[in-house]
Order: C-alpha cells, then structure tokens, then sequence
C-alpha cells in the first residue's frame, strides 16, 4: 500500500498569512494525488485533483503543486472560512489513501 | 444538482451486520464509479471500497474483504454496502462518493472524489 504522510499535523496562522502543506508519498504516484478540506462535522470537499487542478467553484488563492513523491497545498491568503482540516489522497493505485490531515488553526 | 444521501447507520453489537444505502440523484448514476470512504471518531478518512458502473469490478481495503460487500442498482440509483462481523474498529461515519475520471495528456485518467453525501454514523458497541 502507499504510504501518504502530510506535515504539519497543524498549524496555527493567521487571516491574510500565506500557508503551505507537504505531502509525501511513499512511492512515486506521478501526478495522481488530490487534496480535500473537511470543516468540522461535514463532509470533505474536493480543492484539488491531479496535483494542481482546482475543482470547479473553489477560490483561487488554492493551488496545489508537485510530482512523483512530494506535493504541496497552498493557500496565498488565508480567510476565516479556510481554518479546517486538509487531506491529501492518491488515485495511483489501490487501496486509494489518504494522508493522516492537517488541521489548521487560527493563532 | 448532485445530490448523495446516505442512510442505513445505527448501533449494532459486535458480531452483526448492518447494510448502509445511498440515494443518488441530479446526474447519470450509471455512468460513474462510487465508493464508500469512511472515518472513525476523531480520525482521518479511510477508503473502504469502489464499484465500477455496471458492478463488474469492486475493491476493498484489506480490513474489510470477505466483511464487507459493495453493490449498486442503476435502476434506482443506489449504492450499497453490506457490512457483516461488524467489529468495534468499524465504528465511523461512512460516506458515499462520487469518482470522477479525468484524462490529463501526460497522465492519463485520473480519479477523484467529486461529490461527497452528508455520511451516516456506524456504531459498534454491546
């Protein structure tokens, strides 16, 4: 199985701060990785897919960046709508994984 | 609109079963892959299984093979899942979701989870 392994864990920052979260696979995935936010008690929702396409609606102060084994999620200027939980997840190969989040915080 | 309703859940004893459902509605059910990712209490999410269009293909997480059985009915837009020897490391909110294929020239198809229902909690406890 492939191994996702996201750092921070969280992270405290402010509103207008820029914001970047890695994710590491454990094995090449190419491109094939995509990144959620989850609020509290909601389900997550799709930012990013196949590294660096924003999904339709969502701001473009997200972007996401990286190949092969390491990815990043960047948010330009954070919002108060934007402190969450954030999940990388692979579509290489099965079982799809997800990495453990990260969850950010307002300092 | 898309719409992913889930429903089903509920506590059950170790040992028993339970089958959660999805209703789908505001796109061509039968066109896309469906999966069941889950989440236990104040944990990260877990894929548990996907199901190809016609029901022809399906793949579970190791933890659940030969436990759990995914299954879908184009004619009414549902997913389902069957869940038999429930164990307590089962207790989650399961989601159903929707996979979206999308062709990138130097990649080839990639999958995604496009659209997500509100999810239905599953407790396994005596």
């Amino acid at each position: 199985d492939i191994q996702m392994t996201q750092s921070p864990s969280s992270l405290s920052a402010s509103v207008g701060d820029r914001v970047t979260i890695t994710c590491r696979a454990s094995q090449s995935i190419s491109s094939y990785l995509n990144w959620y936010q989850q609020k509290p008690g909601k389900a997550p929702k799709l930012l990013i897919y196949a590294a660096s396409s924003l999904q339709s609606g969502v701001p473009s102060r997200f972007s996401g960046s990286g190949s092969g084994t390491d990815f990043t999620l960047t948010i330009s200027s954070l919002q108060p709508e934007d402190f969450a939980t954030y999940y990388c997840q692979q579509s290489y190969s099965n079982p799809r994984t997800f990495g453990q989040g990260t969850k950010l915080e307002i300092k | 609109e898309v719409q992913l309703v889930e429903s089903g859940g509920g506590l059950v004893q170790p040992g028993g079963s339970l089958r959660l459902s999805c209703a789908a509605s505001g796109f061509t059910f039968s066109s896309y892959w469906m999966s069941w990712v889950r989440q236990a209490p104040g944990k990260g999410l877990e894929w548990v299984a996907n199901i190809k269009q016609d029901g022809s293909e399906k793949y579970y997480v190791d933890s659940v093979k030969g436990r759990f059985t995914i299954s879908r009915d184009n004619a009414k837009n549902s997913l389902y899942l069957q869940m038999n020897s429930l164990r307590a490391e089962d207790t989650a909110v399961y989601y159903c979701a929707r996979v979206k294929l999308s062709y990138d020239i130097l990649t080839g198809y990639i999958s995604y989870f496009d659209y997500w229902g509100q999810g239905t909690l599953v407790t396994v406890s005596s």
